[in-house]
């Protein structure tokens, strides 16, 4: 079982709902991610969380936005998405502070489809 | 622009067979890590290597770190079905961000 929970599992919205995913993780961890996964690709980096602060926004566009509202919990919240926007979105955490220097735990991830 | 590139990007074998699955890069990196991927779940770690010249074990996968930590492989003993999935190599290198690879997507026929 992974330590890294997600929610929900699977996700269909249209393009003018709002949502949000939503992770959590109890090891301890002081840097949380999200990344974007689209089929038979892999996993590409999205935010970095490091101590609850934004540390890496790797030039997302704003109908996403993250949330860390404390050191388990991480969130993203989805405005005006569009189909192209459809994708497996995995959280993972680690115990270093910035990605590189740890390795990554990664939820189950929510599966979201834009209608 | 720090790449990993993986080889092969697919690879369909009989079970029994043996496998090696290549990360490649120019770059050094201080460590590497390899994940296992099942459709709809998230990536699984196998292991991290950081020295050169490390050769990791676990069961039937042997894992390498080159001597000049530019590159990795993951050999793979006696596959079975249950190995099936996408192969994940990635690089960290100090304070930077995570690469991956492109994966390898590795189905074993009983």
């Amino acid at each position: 079982d992974t330590e890294v929970t997600q929610t929900p599992k699977h996700l269909v919205m249209g393009m003018t709902n709002k949502k949000s995913l939503k992770c959590e993780q109890h090891m301890g961890h002081r840097a949380m991610y999200w990344y974007k996964q689209k089929a038979k690709k892999p996993p590409e980096l999205m935010f970095v969380y490091s101590y609850e602060k934004l540390s890496i926004n790797e030039s997302v566009p704003s109908r996403f936005s993250p949330e860390c509202p404390n050191s388990s919990l991480l969130n993203l919240h989805l405005h005006a998405l569009q189909p192209e926007d459809s994708a497996l979105y995995l959280c993972a955490s680690s115990q270093g502070p910035i990605a590189g220097t740890g390795e990554l735990f990664f939820g189950e991830g929510s599966r979201l489809t834009v209608l | 622009t720090q790449l990993l590139e993986q080889s092969p990007q697919f690879l369909s074998i009989q079970e029994g067979e043996n496998l090696t699955v290549y990360c490649n890069s120019s770059s050094v990196f201080s460590s590497l890590q390899w994940y296992r991927q099942e459709p709809g779940e998230g990536p699984v770690l196998l292991v991290t290597v950081v020295t050169g010249g490390e050769v990791k074990k676990l069961k039937r996968l042997t894992f390498q770190f080159g001597d000049a930590r530019k590159d990795s492989s993951l050999h793979i003993t006696a596959a079975q079905p249950g190995d099936t999935g996408l192969y994940l190599c990635a690089g960290g290198q100090g304070a930077q961000k995570l690469v991956f690879g492109q994966g390898t997507r590795l189905t074993i026929n009983p």
